[in-house]
């Protein structure tokens, strides 16, 4: 158990609609990092927070959007699904910048 | 932009033979990191390499940076079935982005 924790760990919707994933980061880490992992594009970094702040940004699409509270666990929106998106999310969290990161158990989302 | 390539895609072994996983990157950075995940669960790290030149072990599996030929490499040695499993080689951009980018994966598969 590597202490990230997501929810919800599997989640089938239909297209068109939004959805929110949460992530709660290891005691005491401070950055958040959001993966979006598919068949056909691997793992793909999405976006990073610490302390609350947005870090670092990848291939996001806009209808995506994340962010990070002050209690440091953090969310991911997805919007106006469609079924491209259907894929495994995973959240990872560090103590800081250039540091291990480590993997929660993802968020399996199957958009319908 | 980044790229991180990995060879090969795909390793059918026998057990008790070894071989080699390769990472090859596309700009300088100085931080590698192994991970493991098997099918449809987290993933697991496995090793942080930070210098030109380290060397790290664990097990059957060893991990080494050369950071000048931007490659790594991930040694099974005498593998055996519980090492099948997928391995990502993932870098830290340079310009201190905090971003992990990963390796397109090297499916591993032990059999008897």
């Amino acid at each position: 158990d590597s202490g990230v924790t997501q929810t919800p760990k599997h989640l089938i919707t239909a297209t068109g609609q939004r959805v929110t994933l949460r992530c709660s980061p290891r005691s005491g880490d401070l950055s958040v990092y959001w993966y979006q992992q598919s068949l056909d594009q691997g793992l793909q970094f999405l976006i990073q927070y610490y302390n609350g702040e947005e870090r670092a940004k990848g291939n996001i699409l806009e209808r995506f959007s994340a962010q990070q509270f002050p209690d440091l666990h953090s969310e991911l929106n997805l919007s106006s699904l469609e079924l491209g998106d259907s894929a495994l999310y995973f959240c990872a969290s560090s103590t800081g910048p250039n540091t291990e990161a480590f993997f929660g158990q993802g968020t399996r989302l199957t958009v319908v | 932009e980044l790229k991180v390539e990995q060879n090969p895609l795909f390793l059918s072994m026998q057990e008790g033979k070894n071989y080699t996983i390769y990472c090859n990157y596309s700009t300088t950075s100085d931080r590698l990191y192994w991970y493991r995940q098997d099918p449809g669960k987290s993933l697991e790290s496995l090793f942080v390499l930070l210098s030109n030149g380290a060397v790290k072990q664990e097990g059957r599996l060893m991990a080494s940076l050369d950071t000048k030929a931007r490659l790594s490499t991930l040694h099974i040695t005498a593998a055996v079935h519980d090492l099948s499993a997928t391995y990502f080689c993932a870098v830290d951009p340079p310009h201190n982005t905090d971003k992990l980018i990963f390796g397109t994966g090297t499916r591993l598969q032990v059999f008897p």
